[in-house]
């Protein structure tokens, strides 16, 4: 069975600073990994996925995070925070190609943007 | 840009009620899904759709739930006879396929309210 823990519930960076939003995943299944965001009011926008290609993921908006199995973790990291980045971040694995569409969510992280 | 469209944005309605909770998927997207968020919790898998009938479904789908495809573009998801702990934002998603590489893009949710 697969599952998702984040490990904040609430990240506060300020402007400017570097973003870390950490996951770890448990799966039986070669896992697939995404990054949804969610801005106030708006749908879950994916920010990157992983499918087992490259382990460093490059993502929109300057995100990117690292698969790494020995560690289960698939971290979320962005060099420098920007106001817009303040939203509600789920971390999210799947079974993997071709197991089916099932997405399991973590319980998300709340980033807080100060000036 | 094709997005996942639903409606209404919020619905309230009284214990016991059916409410229909409507989805307009992206055009060429072949499978589609219903998740919901209960306040403070996870999102969770409720029901993916495929070929006209379900696919998979999670333990919280039971036989209050079902959904539709009505015609060729509608999805939607009906509770016969609603609950106070079915209040939750349900979000509606669909995607081209079911592998781990391909994306499922999401409504900005109808949040459910029952009273």
């Amino acid at each position: 069975a697969q599952s998702v823990t984040q490990l904040d519930s609430h990240v506060s960076v300020s402007e400017g600073t570097p973003v870390l939003l950490r996951c770890n995943y448990s799966s039986s299944y070669s896992p697939s990994l995404f990054w949804y965001v969610q801005h106030p009011n708006k749908g879950l926008q994916l920010l990157l996925k992983y499918t087992s290609a490259a382990t460093l993921v490059k993502g929109i908006n300057g995100f990117e995070a690292e698969f790494k199995k020995s560690e289960t973790s698939f971290h979320l990291t962005k060099p420098s925070a920007h106001m817009s980045d303040a939203a509600e971040y789920f971390c999210v694995v799947s079974k993997g190609y071709n197991q089916g569409g099932k997405l399991i969510f973590g319980q998300g992280t709340e980033l807080s943007v100060k000036p | 840009e094709p997005e996942v469209t639903q409606t209404p944005s919020h619905q309230v309605t009284q214990m016991g009620q059916e409410v229909i909770l409507r989805c307009v998927p992206i055009s060429n997207h072949l499978y589609f899904y219903w998740y919901r968020q209960i306040l403070g919790q996870k999102v969770e898998f409720l029901v993916s759709f495929y070929n006209n009938e379900i696919s998979e479904k999670s333990e919280i789908f039971d036989d209050q739930f079902s959904v539709e495809r009505p015609d060729g573009s509608n999805f939607t998801l009906k509770i016969r006879s609603t609950k106070l702990e079915d209040s939750a934002m349900y979000f509606c998603a669909s995607s081209i396929g079911t592998s781990g590489r391909n994306e499922q893009f999401f409504g900005p949710g109808t949040r459910l309210t029952v009273l």
